[in-house]
């Protein structure tokens, strides 16, 4: 049963327009949530994360948004830019004695095209 | 380089081999962490180290996965018997502080790309 679910395996953006990558998730215990983001042969890298008292956190071009009662989270990128193609996770962990566990999404493949 | 590395890169092995796959975590890193990538999913949390106690390893599939730090630092994953549900990539990640809290950032290696043929 997945926890974590990213219902779209890829997205395919114009450079410059507003890039909006989706994720759900099931467990009502958890309370930080992160997104990174992966290119081909590397490891994912930390991009920005939400804790559960906020439903927003900005860094420059990328703001995460969660809907807490929906179990929802969105990353927005905008502008988007050719070097922003990879593949996103949403990952997300509780807090407590396992709160360096993180579950993972599928992954979403963007592609910006310039 | 000061980030996370992983050795080999890509380890091909005849189902019944052992295997054992090599992490290097950023220099003073406290928590270490192993997992373990499908094709077309997410990492899945495998085990976690604290300095050299293995605090968590719930997410190793099998008793044919066995995860070691000796001295908190270098870790080694093993795999004996390797079957072919075992393909996968396998990633490292290390971080600074031993509970995450607010700045929950795990740092991550390439990976090892592991074929059971």
């Amino acid at each position: 049963d997945q926890q974590v679910k990213q219902n779209s395996p890829s997205l395919s953006v114009q450079e410059g327009r507003i890039s909006i990558l989706n994720c759900d998730y099931t467990n009502s215990m958890f309370d930080y949530f992160l997104w990174y983001k992966k290119y081909p042969a590397e490891g994912p890298t930390f991009l920005i994360s939400i804790s559960s008292i906020k439903d927003k956190n900005e860094d420059g071009r990328f703001t995460v948004f969660l809907n807490k009662s929906a179990k929802h989270l969105s990353l927005h990128i905008v502008p988007s830019q050719p070097g922003d193609s990879a593949v996103y996770f949403c990952a997300a962990s509780r807090s407590g004695g396992s709160n360096y566990k993180l579950t993972f999404g599928k992954g979403t493949l963007l592609t910006v095209n310039p | 380089g000061a980030g996370v590395s992983q050795s080999p890169r890509y380890k091909v092995a005849k189902r019944g081999q052992d295997v054992a796959l090599r992490c290097d975590p950023i220099s003073g890193h406290v928590s270490l962490f192993w997992y373990q990538q499908a094709l077309g999913q997410g990492p899945e949390f495998l085990t976690y180290f604290q300095n050299e106690a293995q605090l968590d390893k719930s997410g190793l599939p099998s008793d044919r996965f066995f995860a070691e730090r000796p001295e908190g630092s270098v870790s080694t994953l093993k795999i004996q018997r390797t079957q072919q549900e075992d393909s996968a990539v396998y990633l490292c990640a290390s971080s600074r502080i031993p509970l995450l809290a607010d700045h929950n950032e795990q740092f991550f290696g390439p990976g090892t790309r592991l074929t059971v043929l």
